[in-house]
């Protein structure tokens, strides 16, 4: 069975661009989490969605933006990129039956 | 609001020795679960174990045993004979029952093990 799968590995931004990043959940998971991995902030929750719907945010501001489609594959989209959103980005999905999140691997964003 | 923290930021042992990575955590909700993540280099976040805030029973998955202990608000894990494999970072976390997982995980800011040959 195939894990979370992140898109791409690595995205190479400046400053002011807009960056989108892409996440299919294991299949059978119709929720969706995004974290942020930045240095000296640990994990932090971004968004969740479930079921094609966004459920709820952290406390990002709303460049920070996003959607799940039909199939259950989201996407994160980060407007004017500033050079602080260089991070690592995480996403997880979840099953209904269990509440375990499960992490694909990841997208590194640099922001120069 | 819910806070999870992990006091040791780094550990180094020589490998086969034991290690306990410590995890304290606050939340005013009655039903709530923890977990345990790795993440090796490569930076995906593994799942180790998942404890349900009724279930203090403590487990055992080979190397690996997890003390939840609902009285110190702690849930630590300890690696036996540890190995260089075991060399990550290794992350608590606590996530609310009520809602679904509406809040997402509250991570601990993660505490770098290295077992050195």
């Amino acid at each position: 069975e195939a894990g979370v799968t992140q898109s791409p590995t690595h995205l190479i931004k400046t400053r002011g661009q807009q960056a989108t990043l892409r996440c299919s959940p294991i299949s059978g998971h119709t929720s969706v989490y995004w974290y942020q991995q930045a240095l000296g902030l640990g994990l932090q929750f971004l968004l969740w969605y479930d079921e094609g719907e966004e459920r709820n945010r952290g406390n990002f501001p709303p460049r920070f933006s996003g959607r799940q489609f039909p199939n259950y594959s989201s996407e994160l989209n980060v407007n004017a990129l500033e050079l602080e959103d260089s991070a690592l980005y995480l996403c997880a999905s979840r099953g209904v039956s269990k509440n375990i999140q499960y992490f694909g691997a990841g997208t590194r964003l640099s922001v120069l | 609001a819910q806070k999870v923290t992990q006091a040791q930021t780094e550990i180094s042992v020589v490998e086969k020795e034991d290690v306990t990575l410590d995890c304290v955590y606050e939340t005013r909700d009655t039903t709530y679960y923890l977990f345990w993540y790795k993440q090796p280099p490569s930076g995906e976040l593994v799942f180790l174990i998942r404890r349900n805030s009724f279930d203090e029973q403590n487990e055992i998955s080979g190397r690996y045993s997890w003390n939840f202990q609902k009285s110190t608000s702690s849930f630590n894990f300890t690696i036996t004979a540890s190995q260089v494999v075991d060399s990550a970072v290794y992350f608590c976390a606590l996530s609310e029952a009520r809602g679904g997982g509406a809040d997402g995980l509250t991570f601990g800011k993660g505490t770098h093990l290295i077992i050195q040959p």
